[in-house]
């Protein structure tokens, strides 16, 4: 069975750090082309980057409001994608989900972690 | 910074047929920015029903299609039953990836 789990989420102060992590299994996670997406409360779905694949460069990209304080990364040793948080502000309030596409395609979602940053 | 619109909101009766769109401010939506459309229900996470246009997954009811229409990405909804009513997302691609602010569809 295909699977995304997110894990990390928490309530942290602004200024403070954090890191998401999304474990897969049932399909070759190396293969897979990695995203992140939040959703504030309330709010509709925000792009927040996204990791390419090894062989096709594991080139990253970001959303603007969060680029230069999260990172993407990935371990295909341990099927795991990161999203490493820091400088957060309180409208990276949200919960966050992993998207995964196989084959030019998103076609697998996790059920999400959630963030507060209380001020 | 680059907009993506949908309608706000859709109704429908059951059985009927809507057809919800997606505009870039950049101007025509091509098959270049590989729409993909999401349904998200309350308290679900998404689950991606169209990509690159009009591309279905297994698990796509055959009642959603997608396709380019009038400069928009379009999804058409035939058949409407009452499961189908949530919130439906586009993806449109520009060196990055923006959703659509999304539209919530009533099935009444």
């Amino acid at each position: 069975e295909v699977q995304l789990v997110e894990s990390g989420g928490d309530l942290v102060k602004a200024g403070g750090s954090l890191r998401l992590s999304c474990a897969a299994s049932g399909f070759t996670f190396s293969n897979a082309w990695m995203s992140w997406v939040r959703q504030a409360p309330g709010k509709g779905l925000e792009w927040v980057g996204r990791i390419k694949s090894k062989t096709d460069g594991e080139t990253i990209e970001y959303a603007a409001p969060v680029k230069g304080r999260f990172t993407i990364s990935r371990d295909d040793s341990k099927n795991t994608l990161y999203l490493q948080m820091n400088s957060l502000k309180t409208e990276d309030t949200a919960v966050y989900y992993c998207l995964g596409a196989t084959s030019g395609a998103f076609d697998m979602w996790g059920q999400g972690t959630k963030v507060t940053v209380s001020s | 910074q680059t907009v993506v619109t949908q309608e706000p909101s859709l109704t429908v009766s059951p059985g009927g047929t809507v057809t919800l769109t997606c505009a870039s401010s950049t101007g025509a939506v091509t098959s270049d920015f590989y729409p993909n459309w999401f349904q998200q229900k309350p308290g679900q996470a998404p689950r991606t029903l169209i990509y690159s246009t009009s591309n279905k997954h297994s698990w796509t009811p055959a009642r959603f299609s997608g396709s380019l229409l009038g400069g928009k990405a379009a999804l058409t909804l035939s058949g409407v039953q009452p499961e189908d009513e949530a919130d439906y997302y586009c993806l449109l691609y520009y060196g990055g990836w923006v959703f659509g602010g999304g539209t919530k569809l009533t099935v009444l």
